[in-house]
């Protein structure tokens, strides 16, 4: 069955980075584009952007331009996601989800919390 | 401030149907035909339940179900059961800048 396992809970200071993986299983990991989303602790979810898994090349939504980087490591089907220069309205959990269809994910990762706090 | 515009509350009885709008705009809803939603129970990641508008992936119960016109997408979902209470959100495409936009998200009791 298709799985999307992510690298746990961050706890990190302003100014920090962190990288966030996202191992895939179950299918073709080059057959289905990659994407992130965001959810701020009780708030809404964000598209954050994809990264094509044949290309490897990356879209980033509007805000998520600059200090938000996809990337990937395809020979082990894994996503990444790393964000630089953290801020502490950077808290979220990330989400990392498999797209059929344009604004369309069927298969999501557990979420990886990053928290930014001095 | 959400792109698309949710109900932040809806409600129904065990059996009963009920209807959540998104609107949106010329630009996203109305243009395209790629309007997906999503159930979110708390603490889990969210579950497509429609995409392009009416599609129900494998495995959602046809319960559900989508539909269109103009700028306002819906979802209704029919008989409901208490597993049904969750956080839905609606999101459409919105061109290759923006990507997608959210709704700010429904809160569905069932009663």
């Amino acid at each position: 069955q298709v799985q999307l396992v992510q690298s746990g809970s961050e706890l990190k200071k302003p100014g920090a980075s962190v990288k966030v993986s996202c191992k895939a299983s179950g299918y073709t990991f080059t057959y289905f584009a990659m994407t992130w989303v965001r959810q701020a602790p009780g708030q809404g979810l964000e598209w954050m952007g994809w990264i094509n898994t044949n290309t490897g090349k990356p879209t980033y939504a509007q805000g998520f331009t600059g200090r938000f980087v996809f990337s990937l490591d395809s020979s082990v089907g894994t996503a990444f996601l790393q964000i630089s220069s953290l801020k502490p309205e950077d808290t979220a959990v990330y989400y990392c989800a498999r797209e059929i269809s344009m604004v369309a994910v069927d298969s999501w990762g557990q979420g990886t919390l990053v928290t930014v706090s001095s | 401030q959400s792109a698309l515009t949710q109900p932040p509350s809806a409600s129904g009885s065990p059996g009963q149907s009920v209807t959540i709008s998104c609107t949106g705009t010329s630009s996203d809803v109305g243009f395209y035909n790629f309007v997906s939603w999503y159930q979110q129970h708390p603490g889990k990641a969210p579950k497509l339940i429609i995409y392009e508008v009416t599609k129900r992936p494998s495995g959602v119960p046809d319960r559900f179900s989508g539909s269109k016109s103009g700028n306002t997408a819906s979802l209704t979902v029919s008989g409901l059961q208490a597993e049904d209470e969750a956080d839905y959100y609606c999101t459409s495409y919105a061109g290759s800048k923006i990507l997608g936009v959210f709704g700010g998200g429904t809160k569905l009791t069932v009663l």
